[in-house]
């Protein structure tokens, strides 16, 4: 079975620190893996999506196959940036999209 | 205005009662989802559907069911709700390999 894994609950960093969130997956084909955030009394919402390969509110991932990893970065984190992230893939047919476990990221001012 | 819908957003229910969750769409999605939000937050699947007459389980096991007679709709059904199905649950949907939407939730207390 596909599995998505955040090995951080909590991450907590300093405004203008680095921030790396990280996820591992285990899908053997081609997954399809996204990032998904959830913001305060807010719906969980696509954040970025790594066939994109785009920026999202100063966001980046980069899919690793070799080490089966997609980490979030952000090179200067912003107090608005606290929210809980979600990394999650698609098997091939897009039909099963699993979740990580979350990770709570908190920005301090 | 295309969304996701889900109702109730808030329930309390006794031991033993009946419940239904609503979730509906207005995008004409094929695929939609439920998914199981632990209190410590972790997202657990436990339905989804390709389409109309499609029902599969998920990962987490649930004593829930589903249904998909219509296309935007995809209702979640506990025949006798108990206090460890007390939870928030997801409802989301999405077309081909693209982005899922979520609906609010719906976050049941069974006392």
């Amino acid at each position: 079975a596909q599995r998505v894994t955040q090995p951080e609950k909590l991450l907590s960093v300093f405004k203008g620190a680095p921030v790396e969130l990280k996820c591992n997956y285990s899908y053997s084909g081609s997954p399809e893996l996204f990032w998904y955030v959830q913001y305060s009394r807010q719906r969980l919402q696509l954040l970025l999506r790594h066939i994109s390969r785009e920026s999202i509110k100063g966001f980046t991932a980069d899919l690793n196959k070799g080490e089966t990893s997609f980490h979030l970065k952000k090179p200067f984190a912003q107090e608005e940036d606290s929210a809980m992230y979600y990394c999650a893939q698609n098997n091939n047919a897009g039909n099963m999209l699993t979740f990580g476990g979350g990770t709570r990221l908190m920005v301090k001012p | 205005e295309a969304d996701i819908y889900q109702t109730p957003r808030y329930l309390v229910i006794g031991t033993g009662k009946k419940i239904t969750l609503e979730c509906s769409q207005t995008m004409g999605h094929d695929k939609m989802y439920w998914y199981q939000q632990d209190p410590g937050m972790e997202l657990h699947l436990i339905h989804y559907s390709y389409g109309v007459n499609s029902t599969e389980k998920g990962d987490l096991s649930s004593e829930s069911t589903v249904s998909r007679i219509r296309t935007e709709h995809f209702p979640l059904t506990l025949e006798s709700a108990r206090p460890s199905h007390t939870s928030q649950y997801l409802c989301a949907s999405t077309e081909g390999n693209t982005e899922a939407f979520f609906g609010q939730g719906t976050r049941l207390t069974v006392v």
